[in-house]
């Protein structure tokens, strides 16, 4: 079956460090999106993406973050002088169409991000 | 600010027993329904769509779902321990949004042998 995969696992960085967290849509699928958890909290949409280019972002996707698709495979998410705040686990999603009925999202295992 | 509210439980239920997991949601204009589960450090693992009113029924699980009164529900019948998780209920406003799909903080759900 069809996975998204997203590397690394679990990585610690220190505070003010930049981070880029990588993911691997299903193949077909035309939406990408990261949402995050933070220990004990509920999941948090971030930004999604279609046609190379951010269409929705949440307001914690402020200026410290960044989305790319550098490829035709990958996609990322950076984020800038990371804070202890950060510390989450980012899920990377992606599906084959947007918005309204079907829109059947499918979620990665998760990258741990822990800022120390 | 649109919220999607759940018990947090937990909520224990009996190996056998059906259990019922409700949602609420605040914003009219919600489109497509979901039912998440989630075991601890895992991503969540989509177990059921709804669309339109009424009830939809997969294997042990039934989703429901009331517009009108802005309510979702997951049923599951014949419980078992690997049921044992928390379920998450989520919203997506569709009619143009592009996933931005509303999580509420889940109800974790404990089925004992």
């Amino acid at each position: 079956e069809p996975e998204v995969t997203q590397t690394p696992s679990h990585q610690v960085t220190q505070m003010g460090q930049e981070v880029i967290l990588r993911c691997v849509p299903i193949s077909n699928h035309l939406y990408f999106y990261w949402y995050r958890q933070i220990l004990g909290q509920k999941v948090e949409f971030l930004v999604s993406f279609y046609n190379n280019e951010i269409s929705e972002k949440s307001e914690i996707f402020d200026d410290q973050f960044s989305v790319e698709r550098p490829d035709g495979s990958n996609f990322t998410l950076k984020i800038r002088s990371t804070k202890l705040e950060d510390s989450a686990m980012y899920f990377c999603a992606s599906s084959e169409a947007g918005g309204g009925s079907g829109n059947t999202i499918y979620f990665g295992e998760g990258s741990w991000l822990t800022v120390v | 600010q649109k919220e999607v509210e759940q018990n947090s439980g937990p909520l224990s239920v009996p190996e056998g027993a059906i259990a019922s997991l409700n949602c609420t949601y605040s914003d009219r204009v919600s489109q497509s329904f979901f039912w998440y589960r989630q075991y601890s450090g895992k991503s969540p693992e989509l177990i059921m769509s709804i669309y339109s009113n009424g009830d939809k029924e997969d294997g042990r699980f039934t989703a429901q779902l009331n517009k009108a009164s802005q309510y979702v529900s997951l049923l599951i019948r014949d419980s078992q321990p690997s049921d044992s998780a928390t379920y998450l209920c989520a919203v997506n406003e569709g009619r143009g949004s592009q996933g931005n799909l509303i999580f509420g903080k889940g109800t974790k759900l404990s089925v004992k042998p």
